[in-house]
């Protein structure tokens, strides 16, 4: 079972570039969301989608947009990179509202 | 403005002995608190969870405790065991936002 898949693994962006990281999950799972993690400050809930057809915004979701494009797959784009956002990049699913989310192995972002 | 804060960033602990994860939230609306561990260069894994409207929930070598009245939850495991040594995030559910706390770093001694 693959779980939770997202690409790239690793990626270095320079300033101002665009870019889309990818999460698909084959749980059948409603609920999908996006995480950053940085040293010393945890796991920040940048945007999730309880459901297909519905987004919503997180704890840190400025600079970040979001598409569910089916039930499977929710994406991740960043516009305009900044060095601000270079971070290990988290996305989970989940079966229901309690909580108990897969993650994927996540995605090194560098902003140089 | 997080809502969830784990106030250790690291704990040590002797081999057999019991280790104790502490964390508080401010959100009275949380209905799922839950513990997830995670190794390094991985992705987190759920460990154990408790509804909103219990005390306790017990699993093997784990135990969460939840005191609502005053916004804390903790997680027990005994005995600690060297393949525990990871970092430790708290985290509280409520319509289907999950919130994470910063983590808890755990090192058991041999």
């Amino acid at each position: 079972n693959a779980g939770v898949t997202q690409t790239p693994k690793f990626q270095v962006l320079k300033t101002g570039q665009s870019m889309t990281l990818q999460c698909a999950q084959d749980m059948n799972h409603n609920s999908m969301y996006w995480y950053r993690q940085d040293p010393g400050m945890g796991l920040r809930l940048i945007y999730y989608s309880a459901s297909e057809g519905t987004t919503d915004k997180g704890e840190v979701p400025n600079g970040y947009n979001v598409s569910r494009l089916n039930k499977r797959e929710f994406s991740l784009r960043l516009e305009s990179a900044a060095p601000s956002q270079t971070s290990v990049y988290f996305c989970a699913s989940a079966s229901s509202a309690k909580g108990e989310a897969f993650f994927g192995q996540g995605t090194r972002l560098t902003v140089v | 403005d997080q809502q969830v804060k784990q106030n250790s960033p690291s704990l040590s602990v002797q081999e057999g002995r019991i280790s104790i994860l502490n964390c508080d939230y401010t959100n009275s609306m949380f209905d799922y608190f839950l513990w997830y561990k995670k190794y390094p260069a991985e992705g987190p894994t759920f460990l154990i969870s408790i509804s909103s409207i219990k005390d306790k929930n017990e699993d093997g070598r784990f135990t969460v405790f939840l005191n609502k009245s005053a916004k804390h939850l903790s997680l027990h495991i005994v005995p600690s065991q060297p393949g525990d040594s990871a970092v430790y995030f708290c985290a509280a559910s409520v319509d289907y936002k999950l919130s994470f706390g910063a983590g808890t770093t755990v090192t058991v001694r041999a």
